[in-house]
């Protein structure tokens, strides 16, 4: 069982929702990250939670809006999305960002944009 | 910038053993990751080397040459569920020591 829980595990959204995906962990860890996954490709880092603190945005669009309420969760609030932003979205977490923490995935959330 | 290279897919027969290579561009180098990601699930986590040598847990080993910047991950007895795709990602200084992935080898066993 993975130690990063995701929700849900499966999301269909037309165009004009407005949805959140959940991520959680309970190891301590005090970094936190949102991926983006196609198909046969690897994982698309979006967003880097340090200390509950963004601290990276790969320039990202607006669309899509991080939050992290506290030291174990994260969440990824979703609005006006493209067909083209179907994917898997995986959830990380590592014990920081320095250089040897390796990092734990949720099992993901598989988004369909309608 | 960073240019991870992997073959796109290896075969190899149950109980045999396999090694899928990874080449990188050195510079701003910090470490590599192994992952390990079944269809339609999340990526685990393998193995990590920093510094040259051999790290070895159980049937997978892991591999570094920092000069050459050159890792293989090798997997020993071969069993079927080992089939999945084997991501290698390397953290790099010039992208605030986040990973860059490699777009993964997908390993296929056959009995």
């Amino acid at each position: 069982d993975t130690e990063v829980t995701q929700t849900p595990k499966h999301l269909v959204m037309g165009m004009t929702n407005k949805k959140s995906l959940k991520c959680e962990q309970h190891m301590g860890h005090r970094a936190m990250y949102w991926y983006k996954q196609k198909a046969k490709k690897p994982p698309e880092l979006m967003f880097v939670y340090s200390y509950e603190k963004l601290s990276i945005n790969e320039s990202v669009p607006s669309r899509f809006s991080p939050e992290c309420p506290n030291s174990s969760l994260l969440n990824l609030h979703l609005h006006a999305l493209q067909p083209e932003d179907s994917a898997l979205y995986l959830c990380a977490s590592s014990q920081g960002t320095d250089n040897n923490s390796p990092l734990h995935f949720g099992n993901g959330t598989r988004l369909t944009v309608t | 910038g960073q240019n991870i290279d992997q073959p796109t897919e290896m075969t190899a027969t149950e109980g045999a053993i396999v090694q899928i290579n990874c080449t990188y561009q050195t510079s701003g180098f910090n470490g590599l990751f192994w992952y390990q990601q079944h269809a339609g699930e999340a990526p685990t986590f393998l193995s990590y080397n920093v510094l040259d040598g051999l790290e070895e847990k159980g049937r997978f080993s892991s591999f570094l040459s920092r000069s050459k910047g050159y890792s293989y991950l090798l997997l020993k007895e071969l069993q079927m569920k080992d089939s999945a795709s084997y991501l290698c990602a390397v953290r790099w200084s010039h992208s605030n020591y986040q990973l860059i992935w490699g777009a993964g080898t997908k390993l296929i066993i056959k009995p």
